[in-house]
C-alpha cells in the first residue's frame, strides 16, 4: 500500500464543464504524478510534481493543469472537459528505493 | 512511434506451467524497467524491476531477464497461478528510474492462467 487516496473515484461531467481530481498521499513523497490509462496506449504521463508548487509536463499535458500547494495533495485539473479526456486517471509517486512508481486506484471519469 | 512494445496482447497458460511475458524497446537511452500487474478497476501493482546493469532479477515466481543487445526484456512466472490472471504492462524509463517519474509503457498482455 503506497497510501495514495484519489477522488473522486468515479465521475460523469458534461462536456465544458471544469474537472478537478484530487490525489493525496500519506507518507510525504517529493514525486507525484498523473497518468492517464486508454485502450491501446497504456498509460501516459500528463503531469508531475518534483515538489511543492513544481510541476512539469508529460507526454500528453494538453488541455490539463495540475497544482500542489502542499506536499501531500497534487490536483489534476481539466479546465473544460471534452469527449477524448474520457478515461482512467491514476495517480502514483515514487516510492521504494526511489526508482519505482506507485499507482493509485484510479478515477474513472466520463465526459458527455 | 512505440518506444516500447508488447506484440502479443494476449496469453493463455495451463496452471502450474511456465508463463512468459515478452516486450521490445527501441530506445537505447532506457536504463531501467519495469513489470506491472492491472486487475480490472484497479491500479497498476509494481511487481519486479531490473537497471541495464544487470540481466536477470528474481523474485519469488517472478523472473525478469534483460537482453540488452537484443533491446529486449521478457517476464517469466512459475508456477503459474490463475490469480495471477490480469493485464501485464512492461515500462522503461531513462536516468535510472522513477524521480523523474517519466515511465514509458507498453499498451499490455493480457494473461490468462487456466485451472
Amino acid at each position: 500500500d503506497a497510501g495514495i487516496t484519489q477522488s473522486p473515484r468515479h465521475k460523469v461531467t458534461e462536456t465544458g464543464t471544469p474537472v478537478t481530481l484530487r490525489c493525496h498521499q500519506t507518507e510525504n513523497h517529493r514525486y507525484m504524478y498523473w497518468y492517464r490509462q486508454d485502450p491501446g496506449h497504456g498509460l501516459r504521463l500528463i503531469h508531475y510534481s518534483y515538489g511543492v508548487k513544481d510541476t512539469d509536463k508529460g507526454e500528453v499535458s494538453d488541455g490539463y493543469s495540475v497544482s500542489r500547494s502542499k506536499t501531500e495533495d497534487f490536483l489534476l485539473t481539466l479546465e473544460s472537459a471534452t469527449s477524448s479526456q474520457t478515461s482512467v486517471y491514476f495517480c502514483a509517486i515514487t516510492g521504494g528505493s526511489g526508482n519505482t512508481i506507485y499507482f493509485g486506484e484510479g478515477s474513472w471519469l466520463t465526459v458527455v | 512511434d512505440q518506444q516500447v512494445k508488447q506484440n502479443s496482447p494476449s496469453l493463455s497458460v495451463q496452471e502450474g506451467r511456465i508463463s512468459i511475458l515478452n516486450c521490445d524497446y527501441t530506445n537505447s537511452m532506457f536504463d531501467y524497467f519495469l513489470w506491472y500487474k492491472k486487475y480490472p478497476a484497479e491500479g497498476p501493482t509494481f511487481l519486479i524491476s531490473i537497471s541495464s546493469i544487470k540481466d536477470k532479477n528474481e523474485d519469488g515466481r517472478f523472473t525478469v531477464f534483460l537482453n540488452k543487445s537484443a533491446k529486449h526484456l521478457s517476464l517469466h512466472i512459475v508456477p503459474s497461478q490463475p490469480g495471477d490472471s490480469a493485464v501485464y504492462f512492461c515500462a522503461a524509463s531513462v536516468n535510472y528510474g522513477g524521480s523523474q517519474g517519466n515511465l514509458i509503457f507498453g499498451k499490455g498482455t493480457k494473461l490468462s492462467v487456466k485451472p
